[in-house]
């Protein structure tokens, strides 16, 4: 399995909403993230995990709050989301820090209306 | 200055041409080096690595230039199905295990019959 599969691939909430995205990964890779993609923009970093820690946080407002239950999952948990968070979110795994390995999921497109 | 920086596109060539996409980084201490490719509306997905001896993949050749922080990409006799988006990505690693890619702007590529 050379996957990263997330759920959903498709999600419009409401501003008062609460939701999660789901990411999933069975290559046993111990780093996974998020990042966060415009349209006609390039990915951007919002957490890494490593062997189920948060390693690094950039900045990201507190309404996004990730989760790893366990090193083949992770979760992004949203709540009172802006319109202008709508975004294509990225959930990818590595096999470590030099960034080989690295897989990308298909991503998850979100509407805040 | 963004970390990453590539040449802004788009390029419009038709097919057989030869194609060469420069890309930049500031951080001096970046561990690794990529090209990635990414379709309209797909998660991005890894060409190549890049390493300093320079290496080739088919129609495709990288190049890397540390002392001058440089990174380069050519195709050569382009095809149809090369129309993309090439991100140049860099790992600044992070401080513990788990990579930190950052991604430059990208160069569209359209190749026309």
């Amino acid at each position: 399995d050379t996957e990263v599969t997330q759920t959903p691939k498709h999600l419009v909430m409401g501003m008062t909403n609460k939701k999660s995205l789901k990411c999933e990964q069975h290559m046993g890779h111990r780093a996974m993230y998020w990042y966060k993609q415009k349209a006609k923009k390039p990915p951007e970093l919002m957490f890494v995990y490593s062997y189920e820690k948060l390693s690094i946080n950039e900045s990201v407002p507190s309404r996004f709050s990730p989760e790893c239950p366990n090193s083949s999952l992770l979760n992004l948990h949203l709540h009172a989301l802006q319109p202008e968070d709508s975004a294509l979110y990225l959930c990818a795994s590595s096999q470590g820090a030099a960034g080989y390995g690295y897989t990308f999921g298909s991503g998850t497109r979100l509407t805040v209306v | 200055r963004k970390e990453v920086e590539q040449d802004p596109g788009p390029f419009n060539v038709p097919e057989g041409a030869t194609v060469a996409f420069n890309c930049t980084y500031s951080n001096s201490a970046s561990q690794s080096f990529f090209w990635y490719r990414q379709d309209c509306r797909k998660e991005p997905k890894l060409l190549m690595s890049v390493y300093s001896s320079g290496n080739e993949d088919g129609r495709f050749t990288a190049q890397l230039n540390r002392a001058s922080q440089y990174i380069s990409l050519l195709i050569r006799d382009s095809k149809l199905s090369d129309s993309a988006t090439y991100l140049c990505v860099v790992n600044m690693r992070g401080y513990n295990q788990g990579g930190k890619l950052i991604f430059g702007q990208g160069t569209e590529l359209s190749v026309k019959p």
